[in-house]
């Protein structure tokens, strides 16, 4: 079984600027990765993932994350944020069944 | 490629009664996933369907809870007796050949 660590709940940031979300995970197999954002009162959007190859990924909307498997985190950056990132931001793992397993979510507020 | 759909978007029910979610999938996505999510919380998963057979159910699926997928295109997720713990969002997912998954907007359900 796997599970899921996002390590802040709630982070605040200025317009414009980088912000960081942290994520750890466990598992005793081989896992792919996933970060998908929640606006409020709809579905998850994928924001990017984890599968196999470069551990630097790159995603929509300027977020890049990257896995490092000693560390077992999948950590999720953006240099320069916007208002209009504001939303919950989910980190997922899955392995042979595709099932996914989520974290309890980090509540990203972007203030002018 | 319309993406994942779900009805009714919004659910208020008194407990005890009986209510039933809709999904379509994304056409030609073989599995299809369902998720709940409560408040402040990541998703969790309660069962997937591959075409038209259910191949895992979550030990949070009690036996209140029903899903079929007849024909392998639509499902449906059926709670009998609600209880106020019902109450959260539950969430369709589609998955194709590759990793993926994509979810719909999800039923919000309220359990009065």
């Amino acid at each position: 079984a796997q599970s899921v660590t996002q390590l802040d709940s709630q982070v605040p940031v200025f317009e414009e600027a980088p912000v960081e979300l942290r994520c750890n995970y466990s598992s005793s197999v081989s896992v792919y990765l996933f970060w998908y954002v929640q606006y409020p009162n709809q579905g998850l959007q994928l924001l990017l993932k984890y599968l196999s190859g470069s551990t630097l990924v790159k995603g929509i909307n300027g977020f890049e994350a990257e896995f490092n498997k000693s560390q077992t985190s999948f950590h999720l950056r953006k240099p320069s944020v916007h208002i209009s990132d504001t939303a919950e931001y989910f980190c997922a793992v899955t392995s042979g069944d595709y099932k996914l397993s989520f974290g309890a979510g980090t509540t990203v507020t972007v203030r002018a | 490629d319309t993406g994942v759909s779900q009805n009714p978007r919004h659910k208020i029910t008194k407990r005890g009664q009986n209510v039933t979610f809709r999904c379509d999938p994304i056409s030609e996505h073989n599995r299809l996933y369902w998720y709940r999510q409560t408040l402040g919380q990541g998703p969790e998963f309660l069962t997937y369907f591959q075409n038209e057979a259910q191949l895992e159910k979550s030990r949070l699926l009690s036996d209140r809870f029903s899903a079929e997928r007849p024909k392998g295109s639509f499902s449906t997720l059926e709670i009998q007796r609600t209880e106020q713990g019902d109450s959260a969002m539950y969430l369709c997912a589609s998955k194709g050949d590759y990793y993926e998954q994509y979810f719909g907007p999800g039923t919000r359900l309220t359990v009065t």
